[in-house]
């Protein structure tokens, strides 16, 4: 049974330009987050869907930060433009409606902007 | 909103040795209580979890107790091995189906 999958594993872009950080959940979750991982703040959460609809976007750093499910199988986290305080782990994470509370997590992303 | 506190951040044992980590959330209305284990480069994975209405869970060699009058909740792994080393993180729901989590606790086995 694949787990969350998330692309790319690894990212390195300048300083001003587009990154696309993509998702797909554990088939029939019907809930995704999108966590971001530093030393200094540890694990935050930036935004969460349910049913491809946004609930909670409260953690998303500012407009620069932008999330999409467009189907149950699929989200997408963009940075446009990206700064080097971006650089972090982005962690996407999956829930099924039969336990409501437990959360999956994916392998991540590491962007570093230089 | 929800705080979750996490002690301590770091934790040496030698091979064989318990350890514990321990948490306290400060939401009374919190009922979902899981702990994550995150080895280097990946992601965290659920190793265990409780719910409000118990006061104790076992899965071989970890335990988790919680105590809600108190508000915290402690993660007890027996007889240490070298491969449970790793950053041990705890988490508290909220009434917005959100996970908050703890700082993390790094856990380090010697043999």
């Amino acid at each position: 049974d694949a787990g969350v999958i998330q692309s790319p594993r690894h990212e390195v872009t300048e300083m001003g330009q587009e990154v696309t950080l993509r998702c797909k959940p554990i088939s029939g979750h019907n809930s995704l987050f999108w966590y971001r991982q530093t030393m200094m703040r540890g694990l935050e959460l930036l935004i969460y869907f349910n049913n491809n609809v946004p609930i909670d976007d409260s953690g998303m750093p500012e407009d620069r930060f932008s999330a999409k499910m467009p189907n149950a199988s699929f989200s997408t986290l963009k940075i446009q433009p990206s700064e080097p305080r971006d650089s972090a782990v982005y962690f996407c994470a999956s829930r099924t409606s039969g336990r409501a509370d437990t959360q999956y997590f994916g392998p991540g992303t590491r962007l570093t902007v230089l | 909103g929800e705080n979750v506190e996490q002690h301590p951040s770091t934790l040496s044992v030698q091979e064989g040795d318990s350890a514990v980590i321990k948490c306290t959330y400060s939401d009374s209305a919190s009922n979902y209580f899981p702990w994550y284990k995150q080895e280097l480069g990946k992601g965290p994975q659920l190793i265990i979890d409780i719910r409000s209405n118990v006061g104790e869970k076992k899965d071989q060699r970890i335990a988790v107790t919680l105590n809600k009058t108190a508000k915290h909740f402690s993660l007890h792994i027996t007889e240490t091995q070298p491969e449970d080393s790793a950053v041990y993180f705890c988490a508290a729901n909220t009434g917005f189906q959100k996970l908050v989590f703890g700082t993390g606790t790094r856990l380090l086995v010697s043999p």
